[in-house]
């Protein structure tokens, strides 16, 4: 079985600094990973996902991450971050052979986005 | 554009009480899920379901059960609401391709049982 750790669970950081989120895995098996927002009283939002071939993934909102699979790990980036960027950051990770029935969320990073 | 779409954002029971809460997907998707969401422990699976009238436990189904009857359709049943179950219940559903794994979420249902 598959789990997810986000060591952050909080994060504050001043508008236009960069910002990393980060997220390891382990896992038995090929896996699929993901990066999902969640703003104030709303669901989540796919950010980005990896499912194969070039390792750095570029999401929406000028978010990107790189799969490290020597690392197990998926940290997500953003060069400048905005106020509109605080949210809570789930990392996920499903296994390639359960065709996405599995998702194993992480606890969440909150990011806080200080003026 | 994916909907996925629940019942109610926020609902208010009390313990004892059945309590039902319905999610609706608009893309045929095979798979619907259910998670809650406490603060500090992420989503937890409760069920989910890859086929109609299909369901799996997931890691956390005691005092829960779904029902899925019609595809775009998977309900979330409290037999007998208790405090404990005052959370975020979030509904998800997924294609079940092998390259299309993604999870599409409803906007969740906020519970507090009294």
């Amino acid at each position: 079985a598959q789990s997810v750790t986000q060591l952050d669970s909080q994060v504050p950081v001043f508008e236009e600094a960069p910002v990393e989120l980060r997220c390891n895995y382990s896992s038995s098996v090929s896996v699929y990973l993901f990066w999902y927002v969640q703003y104030p009283n709303q669901g989540l939002q796919l950010l980005l996902k990896y499912l194969s071939g070039s390792t750095l993934v570029k999401g929406i909102n000028g978010f990107e991450a790189e799969f490290n699979k020597s690392q197990t790990s998926f940290h997500l980036r953003k060069p400048s971050v905005h106020i509109s960027d605080t949210a809570e950051y789930f990392c996920a990770v499903s296994d390639e052979d359960n065709y996405g029935q599995n998702f194993v969320f992480g606890p969440g990073t909150r990011l806080s986005v200080l003026p | 554009d994916v909907k996925v779409t629940q019942s109610s954002r926020y609902l208010v029971k009390r313990t004892g009480e059945k309590v039902f809460l319905e999610c609706v997907q608009d893309m045929d998707h095979e798979n619907m899920f259910w998670y809650r969401q406490d603060p500090g422990l992420g989503l937890r699976l409760i069920y989910f379901s890859y086929d109609v009238k299909m369901k799996e436990k997931g890691d956390i189904p005691e005092g829960y059960s779904v029902s899925r009857e019609k595809k775009e359709r998977f309900s979330l049943i409290l037999e007998s609401a208790s405090t404990n179950q005052t959370s975020m219940y979030l509904c998800a559903s997924s294609f079940g391709e092998r390259e299309q794994e993604t999870q599409y979420f409803g906007p969740g249902t906020r519970l507090l049982v009294l």
